[in-house]
């Protein structure tokens, strides 16, 4: 079965640029997380979306936003780009959630590694 | 919110040696994970421990959960080249996964 696949793998934008980014989960999986991992703050929890609905959202400005289509695909848009938003993002989908043993078993994409000049 | 420690933060190994990663919380944990990135790649899933003082092996791999479930290791027996990348831990559950800074791990033949 096929993984989480996330697009583009590789981009480069320049300051105050916006950017999108794609990601397709398992089959079947209904949940799809977003982290951002740097080498300063490492992985970063973005925010979660789970039936089109976003259910949890972490610590980071409003120029963060995602959606999640009825496929359970997923987006997320970063507008007027930072030099700190340097980073590899990462796109997570998981088959089970709650607090059940085996829950919020995260499988990952590769990420799509965005550089800001 | 929830945070996680995660300790060393590297360690360099010659092959053959022993390696061992800690996860401390101050809050009860409802379960933990525990994950393996290798250099460029991405997290891949390892384990889940939810049972206090629950033990579980992975071949050279062995994963602790902590009595009074606060506390997580990861224990590597005479590590190989392949075991080299970043182990994190990851907690909280319902939707949001806070992971530990992670430890990276360096191995030479």
């Amino acid at each position: 079965k096929a993984g989480v696949t996330q697009t583009p793998r590789y981009l480069i934008k320049t300051r105050g640029q916006q950017v999108t980014l794609s990601c397709s989960p398992i089959s079947g999986h209904r949940s799809v997380s977003w982290y951002q991992q740097t080498p300063g703050q490492g992985l970063q929890f973005l925010f979660e979306y789970f039936s089109e609905t976003q259910r949890n959202k972490g610590n980071f400005p409003g120029r963060f936003s995602g959606r999640q289509f009825s496929n359970s695909r997923s987006e997320m848009n970063v507008s007027t780009l930072e030099l700190g938003d340097s980073a590899l993002y990462l796109c997570a989908s998981s088959a089970k959630t709650g607090f059940s043993s085996g829950a919020n078993v995260l499988t990952f994409g590769a990420g799509s590694r965005l550089t800001v000049l | 919110g929830q945070q996680v420690m995660q300790i060393p933060q590297y360690q360099h190994v010659q092959e053959g040696e022993d390696f061992t990663t800690y996860c401390n919380s101050s809050t009860t944990l409802s379960n933990i994970q525990w994950y393996k990135q290798r250099p460029g790649g991405h997290p891949v899933f390892l384990i889940q421990l939810v049972k206090s003082g629950e033990v579980k092996k992975q071949k050279r791999l062995t994963f602790q959960f902590g009595e009074a479930k606060k506390n997580s290791s990861l224990h590597i027996t005479a590590t190989q080249t392949t075991d080299v990348g970043t182990y994190f831990c990851a907690v909280g559950g319902y939707n949001k996964l806070i992971f530990g800074a992670g430890t990276r791990l360096a191995v030479h033949p």
